[in-house]
């Protein structure tokens, strides 16, 4: 059973960058047809897509964030990674990591991420 | 991008009753590349349906799914307490994105 893990800190000071990694167990990153990728949910609202990474480290972004994040995978590692650079309080959210083809599943339990100083 | 909007905002019925929500697509989504989602407050999404009209792993056949090009339907037969969550539809085109959720709550 895949399951994905988000790890990183909980706390960001404004115009810093956001890392967050996702651990990913009981399949590997590379060699399979999936993209791995992130979406957030700020408190009370709804779900926005940031990006995503295919096994073979080619990346996806929103266009609405494309000039700020950055996706990466570490096969090594089995795992993949979100920075978020010059982040503001609307970057306040959950941010989920997620395996997936034209659907998401399954998700991370994801990690409260408060941008504040 | 595709824009998903979703309808009602907010559904308000009682047990046993038919959930219908709806999710339209700014323009076609090719292959009926549509999931819904069930979100209960402060859990994951669960998948669904994908693909427009094929139930996820596990899903009871309460749920189903319809529709293609730009209009789909999500419907929930004899809602059971469980149910009552927030749900969103999604698509796949050249990016993919979400509907902003319809709240199914208990009248």
């Amino acid at each position: 059973q895949v399951q994905l893990q988000e790890s990183g800190p909980g706390l960001v000071k404004p115009s810093e960058t956001l890392s967050l990694t996702c651990t990913v167990s009981g399949a590997s990153i590379s060699g399979t047809t999936f993209y791995w990728g992130w979406i957030r949910q700020p408190p009370g609202k709804g779900l926005e897509w940031l990006g995503s990474v295919y096994s073979s480290g080619n990346p996806f972004y929103n266009p609405s964030l494309n000039s700020r994040v950055t996706i990466s995978v570490d096969t090594s590692k089995n795992h993949f990674s979100l920075r978020l650079r010059s982040v503001t309080a609307a970057d306040t959210a959950v941010y989920f990591c997620v395996r997936h083809a034209s659907w998401f599943d399954p998700w991370g339990q994801g990690t409260l991420v408060t941008v504040s100083s | 991008e595709i824009v998903l909007t979703q309808s009602p905002g907010t559904l308000s019925l009682s047990p046993g009753e038919r959930a219908t929500l709806s999710c339209r697509a700014s323009q076609s989504v090719s292959n009926n590349y549509l999931a819904w989602y069930k979100q209960k407050p402060g859990q994951t999404p669960q998948l669904l349906v994908y693909g427009a009209s094929n139930r996820a792993a596990g899903i009871p056949d309460r749920f189903s799914g319809s529709g293609s090009g730009t209009d789909f339907t999500l419907t929930i037969n004899r809602l059971e307490p469980e149910d009552f969550a927030v749900y969103y539809c999604q698509q796949f085109g050249s990016s993919w994105t979400f509907g902003q959720g319809t709240k199914v709550e208990m009248k």
